[in-house]
C-alpha cells in the first residue's frame, strides 16, 4: 500500500506557541490530503481537507485561523497549530487517497503544557 | 449529517474465540471500510467493501456490506493476542474521500 509519513511523531510545547506538523506522501503524489484529530478514547474527527495549490476546506467548528494548512507540493501538507493551548493537546493524523483507498499517517501526538 | 453507530464499545475475549462487531448508519453508504488502530499509530485498512451484499475476507477477518447499505459487520475468527486494538468502521461522506468514522470497538484478547 501507499506510504504516508508524519513528522514529528510527538511534540511537547508551551501554551501560546505554534507547532507545525508535516504530512508527506512517500511513494505517490497527493493533490488532496486530509487532517484528522483524535482525542483520547475517541474516534477520528475530520478537521480539514488540504488541497494542493489552493485553500484548505475546513469542517464546521474548526477554526481556520488557528489550524493553518499549507499544501505547497504534491507530496507535502503541513498543519500549524497557532497559539496552542492545553485543549489542543490531541493526536493529529493525516491521510491521503492515491488509488481510492485512504491511507493514514502514523499520527503526531501533541501535548501543550 | 451521516452518523455511524458502532457496537460493541469494547470486547474482552479469550484467545481462540471469535469476535463480531457491527456498524449501522442512519443513511446509505456506498462504501464501507474497516480499520484497525493500535496505540500511538494511525489506522490501518483491513477490509474495503464496495457493493451491497458483498462478503469479503482477509485472512481471519470477514466483513459484509449490508443489503440495505446502512450497515456492515466485521468478524475476527480464532482471535490471537496481536488482534488487540481498536477497530473502526468508516464510510465516505463525499466523492473526494472525506471519511466518517464509527466510535470504535476496543478488542482485548487474553491468553
Amino acid at each position: 500500500g501507499a506510504v504516508v509519513s508524519q513528522h514529528p511523531s510527538r511534540v511537547i510545547c508551551k501554551s501560546g506557541t505554534s507547532v507545525k506538523i508535516e504530512c508527506r506522501s512517500l511513494d505517490f503524489q497527493a493533490t488532496t490530503m486530509f487532517w484528522y484529530r483524535q482525542f483520547p478514547k475517541q474516534s477520528l474527527m475530520l478537521m480539514a481537507t488540504s488541497n494542493e495549490g489552493s485553500k484548505a476546506t475546513y469542517e464546521q467548528g474548526v477554526e481556520k485561523d488557528k489550524f493553518l494548512i499549507n499544501h505547497a507540493s504534491l507530496t507535502l501538507s503541513t498543519l500549524t497549530v497557532t497559539s496552542a493551548h492545553p485543549e489542543d493537546s490531541s493526536f493529529y493524523i493525516c491521510s491521503a487517497r492515491p488509488d481510492g483507498t485512504q491511507y493514514f499517517g502514523p499520527g503526531t501526538r501533541l501535548l501543550v503544557l | 449529517g451521516q452518523q455511524l453507530n458502532q457496537s460493541p464499545q469494547s470486547m474482552f475475549i479469550q484467545e481462540g474465540e471469535d469476535v463480531s462487531m457491527n456498524c449501522t448508519s442512519s443513511s446509505i453508504f456506498n462504501t464501507w471500510l474497516w480499520y484497525k488502530q493500535e496505540p500511538g499509530e494511525g489506522p490501518v485498512l483491513l477490509i474495503a467493501l464496495y457493493k451491497a451484499g458483498e462478503l469479503t475476507s482477509n485472512g481471519r477477518l470477514t466483513a459484509q456490506f449490508g443489503i440495505t447499505r446502512k450497515d456492515s459487520f466485521l468478524n475476527i475468527s480464532a482471535s490471537i493476542p496481536s488482534d488487540v486494538g481498536i477497530y473502526f468502521c468508516a464510510g465516505p461522506t463525499d466523492s473526494w474521500g472525506k471519511l466518517q468514522f464509527g466510535a470504535g470497538t476496543q478488542v482485548v484478547v487474553t491468553p
